[in-house]
């Protein structure tokens, strides 16, 4: 595809439950990053991908928050036993190199509603 | 610490008046700026970005900022509105600590466009 997808667009879990939100980044993208965005605010940094190798996780609230990308190409962000603090749209970005300069893509988002 | 400001929650202009997104910075060193629109439903999609050299930047959909260093600011320009310009801005710096690119994003303004 032409930009970074995300499934699924809409998530609804009840308290307790575990999620998988995925991530299929522009192809032959080295880097990729998971952002959390809260009702009203500005993304906020969870986990960054250099190919295969998760460089940084520093952003993930809690060791409920696991995310992999296996391939080096899709990723996937898993949250266990989920809590209504984790209500959010979870954004996924891809770029093309491992360099700080370039612009980021992002996907749609991942709304994830905890009840 | 670093940290992006966006002092204003919402911007209101007429079409066709032109319109300004402000935002300040507060990073040590020399920073990476970058400003990115989000639709409702959609991803953050860039817009144009900060790295080095000339202080006004041009990108896309007619839109340009201007980097002011000794006022820490990267406000977000355009001469003349559209109604689709209507939409969430952001602004965001790279975090310098890190050497992933990952940003630190500002808390978003509406921006709305009135016919």
């Amino acid at each position: 595809g032409a930009g970074v997808s995300q499934s699924p667009r809409y998530k609804v879990a009840k308290r307790g439950q575990d999620v998988a939100l995925r991530c299929d980044p522009i192809s032959g993208h080295v880097s990729l990053f998971w952002y959390q965005q809260a009702l009203g605010q500005g993304p906020e940094f969870l986990t960054y991908f250099q190919n295969e190798a998760q460089l940084d996780k520093s952003g993930l609230p809690s060791d409920r928050f696991f995310a992999e990308r296996p391939e080096g190409s899709v990723s996937t962000l898993k949250i266990q036993r989920t809590q209504q603090e984790d209500s959010a749209v979870y954004l996924c970005a891809s770029r093309a190199d491992a360099g700080p300069y370039n612009e980021q893509f992002f996907g749609p988002g991942t709304r994830l509603t905890v009840l | 610490a670093q940290s992006v400001a966006q002092p204003e929650d919402q911007v209101n202009v007429a079409e066709g008046n032109p319109l300004t997104v402000k935002c300040t910075y507060s990073v040590s060193g020399n920073p990476y700026l970058f400003w990115y629109v989000q639709y409702p439903n959609r991803g953050l999609q860039f817009l144009l970005k900060y790295i080095t050299g000339d202080n006004l930047v041009k990108g896309s959909y007619g839109f340009e900022a201007e980097f002011n260093k000794s006022q820490t600011s990267f406000h977000l320009k355009k001469p003349s509105a559209l109604v689709s310009d209507s939409a969430l801005y952001f602004c965001a710096v790279r975090d310098i600590w890190s050497n992933t690119g990952k940003l630190i994003f500002g808390q978003g303004t509406t921006l709305q466009v009135k016919p």
